[in-house]
């Protein structure tokens, strides 16, 4: 079965600062990546999506992130983050064939204005 | 409906009880998912249900906890004899598999927070 690891799990950063959270996971075969982000009281919502074609993938909110498939990773950024990005940001797995979607256990961020 | 419903938000319930917790997926999604969020452990995975095919139980933690999903849509978790480790958020999510795994993400719904005293 396929995991993922995030680490970091705490990052706290400055407004204007870039951010950078690593997502690597462990399957040899197709997948499909995502990442997801939780604001304070609210519910999981999708960022970005990877499925195929172009390897840097732009999402919401200025975030973009790199799947590199010789590391099994799938980093996210962002160039100059603001105080509303802090959140909880979940990176998530499916592979292809497999019904299940597996979750990092998230990297917590904290902006400070 | 126009996203996932969860209910109830929140549940505290007497350590040995039994609870249901209920998810209204989006209207015509066939895949559904349960999930348990503990802090700093993130999201665990419970049981998946596509279509009419047999669930995958596989992440249930044990023999107390149940998953229905009556007419292919309302699902219901049951965790019975509740213990003061099963409190977390409790996410359901649902997934819209017949347009293609391949091209679908998952929609989650707010939750429901369970504290067992």
């Amino acid at each position: 079965a396929q995991s993922v690891s995030q680490h970091n799990h705490h990052v706290i950063l400055s407004e204007a600062a870039s951010l950078e959270l690593g997502c690597n996971y462990s399957y040899g075969g197709t997948v499909n990546l995502f990442w997801y982000v939780q604001y304070p009281g609210q519910h999981l919502q999708l960022l970005l999506k990877y499925f195929s074609g172009d390897p840097l993938v732009k999402g919401i909110k200025g975030f973009e992130a790199e799947f590199i498939k010789s590391k099994f990773s799938f980093n996210l950024r962002k160039p100059s983050v603001q105080w509303s990005d802090t959140a909880e940001y979940f990176c998530a797995v499916n592979a292809r064939g497999n019904n299940r979607l597996a979750f990092g256990k998230g990297n917590q961020v904290v902006v400070i204005p | 409906g126009a996203g996932v419903s969860q209910s109830p938000s929140n549940k505290v319930t007497e350590k040995g009880k039994d609870v249901e917790l209920r998810c209204d997926p989006i209207s015509g999604h066939t895949a559904l998912y349960w999930y348990r969020q503990s802090l700093g452990q993130g999201l665990e995975f419970l049981i998946y249900f596509q279509g009419n095919s047999a669930p995958d139980k596989s992440g249930l933690p044990s023999d107390r906890f149940s998953a229905e999903r009556t007419g292919g849509s309302v699902s219901t978790l049951t965790i019975q004899r509740t213990q003061q480790e099963d409190s977390a958020v409790y996410l359901c999510a649902s997934r819209d598999w017949d347009r293609g795994p391949s091209h679908t993400e998952a929609f989650f719904g707010q939750g429901t927070r369970l504290t067992v005293v």
